[in-house]
């Protein structure tokens, strides 16, 4: 079956500090693959995305480069801010043989972030 | 467009009580799941649906029935609650399609069971 495994928390850092956040997955055919984030008290926003091997999702200064050959797809930020105090979760959405999703995602753990000044 | 939306924000149920979760859309998406969320474990899928008159399980379905009368609505019925499904309640929709399938989530309910 499908599985997202992501680094233990909690993380935290001070603010400017590097950010990484490891995930890898376990999956049949090509997953789409994607970070969501969720803000305290809040519902989970996409951060960012990539559909295929070697694609580069990016957003809000965080990146993430789909990696087949060792199935990971890593978070980075180059310098963190308090803002980014937040819930970071790797998921996957796999596709059939006709190239189908299904809207079921896969969720790694997630991992809590704490940034401070 | 108001997106996703759930309620209530917040409810308490004695067990063996039940309840509907209410969830709607207004982005004309074909897809929509129910997830729960419990510490340490991510979110877990429970139903989905591909489109209205179509539902099938997911992950953790047990306790829970939904239906899909109307592409906007996905309600998720605990039929008798159980304390092991307190939890925060999640409710996603989506496209249908290649580079279409990120998932819009509501703000989730978040129930207890005592």
């Amino acid at each position: 079956g499908n599985s997202v495994t992501q680094m233990e928390g909690p993380v935290t850092l001070s603010e400017e500090a590097f950010l990484t956040i490891n995930c890898t997955y376990t999956a049949t055919g090509y997953p789409s693959l994607f970070w969501y984030v969720q803000y305290p008290g809040e519902g989970l926003q996409l951060l960012l995305k990539a559909t295929k091997a070697d694609d580069k999702g990016s957003n809000k200064g965080f990146e993430a480069t789909y990696r087949k050959e060792t199935t990971s797809f890593h978070l980075e930020k180059g310098s963190v801010q308090v803002s980014d105090s937040a819930v970071y979760f790797c998921a996957l959405s796999p596709y059939n043989a006709g190239g189908t999703s299904y809207g079921k995602l896969t969720f790694g753990q997630g991992t809590i972030l704490t940034v401070h000044p | 467009n108001a997106g996703v939306t759930q309620t209530p924000k917040f409810q308490v149920l004695k067990t063996g009580q039940s309840m509907t979760l209410q969830c709607a859309q207004d982005m004309n998406h074909e897809y929509m799941s129910w997830y729960r969320q419990d510490p340490g474990m991510g979110l877990r899928l429970i139903h989905y649906s591909v489109g209205a008159g179509i539902t099938d399980q997911g992950e953790v379905p047990n306790g829970y029935n939904v239906s899909r009368s109307t592409t906007e609505d996905f309600p998720l019925r605990l039929l008798s609650a159980a304390p092991s499904q307190t939890s925060v309640y999640f409710c996603a929709s989506s496209y249908h399609g290649t580079g279409r399938d990120e998932q819009y989530f509501g703000p989730g309910t978040r129930l207890t069971v005592t």
